[in-house]
């Protein structure tokens, strides 16, 4: 079964240094999606993207976010510099049309990114 | 934002039913989705439901659905010590332009032989 993909699992980074998360969505996927989730917390939407641009971002996601589909595979999360409290699991995930009752998003396992 | 809550443990013992329950805000929710999250894995989706059915039967999981009191709950029959996890409740509408899900902080279900 197709399944989308994250690397790392887990990224230790320092403060203020740039971090990339990297995601390989289901292949005939269109719509794109991450959202985090801070431990003891739900989790939350960051932002949405379709057709190589931004369909839809949350409130956390400011100008130290930033998404891109490099290739025709990666979809990936870049914090330009990272803050204590980016510290949370961070969740790709994929739908091949804007999710419906019947074709719903897929999630990744999630990359823990650590800040210290 | 709007909310969705739910209980954060449940513990049952194997073989007998179990029940989740999530609460939720907005009246404009149109699917309504549980999700379970393994250690180490995502999110993967158990089941869903539109918000004009007031139940859905899938094997041994049924959501039952009030929306007039904005409660949806997911009851697993025979609970398994495989299905120990964390049970996610979730939401979207269509106000929503990337169909974006809402989730609650999820619900730990231990299952004890």
């Amino acid at each position: 079964e197709p399944e989308v993909t994250q690397t790392p699992s887990h990224q230790v980074t320092q403060m203020g240094q740039e971090v990339i998360l990297r995601c390989v969505p289901i292949s005939n996927h269109l719509y794109f999606y991450w959202y985090r989730q801070i431990l003891g917390q739900k989790v939350e939407f960051l932002v949405s993207f379709y057709n190589n641009e931004i369909s839809e971002k949350s409130e956390i996601f400011d100008d130290q976010f930033s998404v891109e589909r490099p290739d025709g595979s990666n979809f990936t999360l870049k914090i330009r510099s990272t803050k204590l409290e980016d510290s949370a699991m961070y969740f790709c995930a994929s739908t091949f049309t804007r999710a419906s009752s019947t074709d719903t998003q897929y999630f990744g396992p999630g990359t823990r990114l650590t800040v210290l | 934002g709007e909310d969705v809550e739910q209980s954060l443990f449940l513990s049952v013992r194997e073989g007998d039913s179990s029940v989740i329950n999530c609460t939720y805000t907005d009246s404009s929710s149109t699917y309504l989705y549980w999700y379970k999250q393994e250690p180490g894995a995502g999110l993967q989706l158990l089941t869903y439901i539109f918000s004009n059915m007031d139940m859905k039967q899938d094997q041994r999981l049924t959501v039952l659905l009030n929306k007039k009191d904005k409660h949806l709950s997911l009851r697993i029959a025979d609970t398994q010590t495989g299905d120990s996890a964390i049970y996610f409740c979730a939401e979207t509408s269509n106000s929503n332009s990337g169909y974006a899900l809402n989730f609650g902080k999820g619900t730990s279900l231990l299952v004890t032989p």
